[in-house]
């Protein structure tokens, strides 16, 4: 177990429609980090936060969009669901500063 | 950014057998992971490693920072070593967030 809390597990929905991924860093980390991996694009860094405030931006789509809370937790919103948005979704988080990721389980998106 | 090259993209072992899996970088990196995904999708940090080399139980990891490259060593591997081994380094241009490899797959056959 890394610490890192993701829900939902699995998460099954139709084109067109909005989901909300959380994550719960693991206690005293204050970065999160999303990644994106699909069958054709490999592990894919998406967005950082840093004790509430946007860090880095990788491949983050513009339907796409995340924040972090005060209490650090965080969201990743995806909307106009397509197909190939289909993917698992992870959340990592990270002391400072070795910035070693610890991941979660991930939330597997259907989206048909 | 930061390319990260990994080899061989397959392995098939025997049960038992030793193996090297093999990680290139393109840039000088102060930091470096690798992850074995289970086949339930779970990514498992095996190593933090920048340089040196640092063993825990049948794997050892080996970082030549100077040389750009890492090494995993599996030794008597065992069915549940099956998965894709991930090694990842930061990339200064995305807030030095980790780039990851392709992996490598590697599957123990009783």
């Amino acid at each position: 177990d890394s610490g890192v809390t993701q829900t939902p597990k699995h998460l099954i929905t139709a084109t067109g429609q909005r989901v909300t991924l959380r994550c719960s860093p693991r206690s005293g980390d204050l970065s999160v980090y999303w990644y994106q991996q699909s069958l054709d694009q490999g592990l894919q860094f998406l967005i950082q936060y840093y004790n509430g405030e946007e860090r880095a931006k990788g491949n983050i789509l513009e339907r796409f969009s995340a924040q972090q809370f005060p209490d650090l937790h965080s969201e990743l919103n995806l909307s106009s669901l397509e197909l190939g948005d289909s993917a698992l979704y992870f959340c990592a988080s990270s002391p400072e500063p070795t910035r070693e990721l610890f991941f979660g389980e991930g939330s597997r998106l259907t989206v048909l | 950014g930061i390319q990260v090259e990994q080899s061989p993209p397959d392995l098939i072992l025997q049960e038992g057998a030793n193996s090297t899996l093999r990680c290139n970088f393109s840039d000088s990196v102060n930091n470096l992971q690798w992850f074995h995904q289970n086949p339930w999708g779970q990514l498992i940090n095996l190593f933090y490693i920048p340089s040196g080399t640092k063993q825990n139980g049948r794997l050892s990891a080996t970082t030549v920072a100077t040389e750009r490259y890492s090494l995993l060593y599996i030794s008597s591997s065992q069915t549940t070593d099956s998965g894709v081994y991930f090694c990842a380094a930061p990339n200064s241009n995305s807030g030095y967030a980790l780039n990851f490899g392709k992996g490598t797959s590697l599957l123990v056959t009783p």
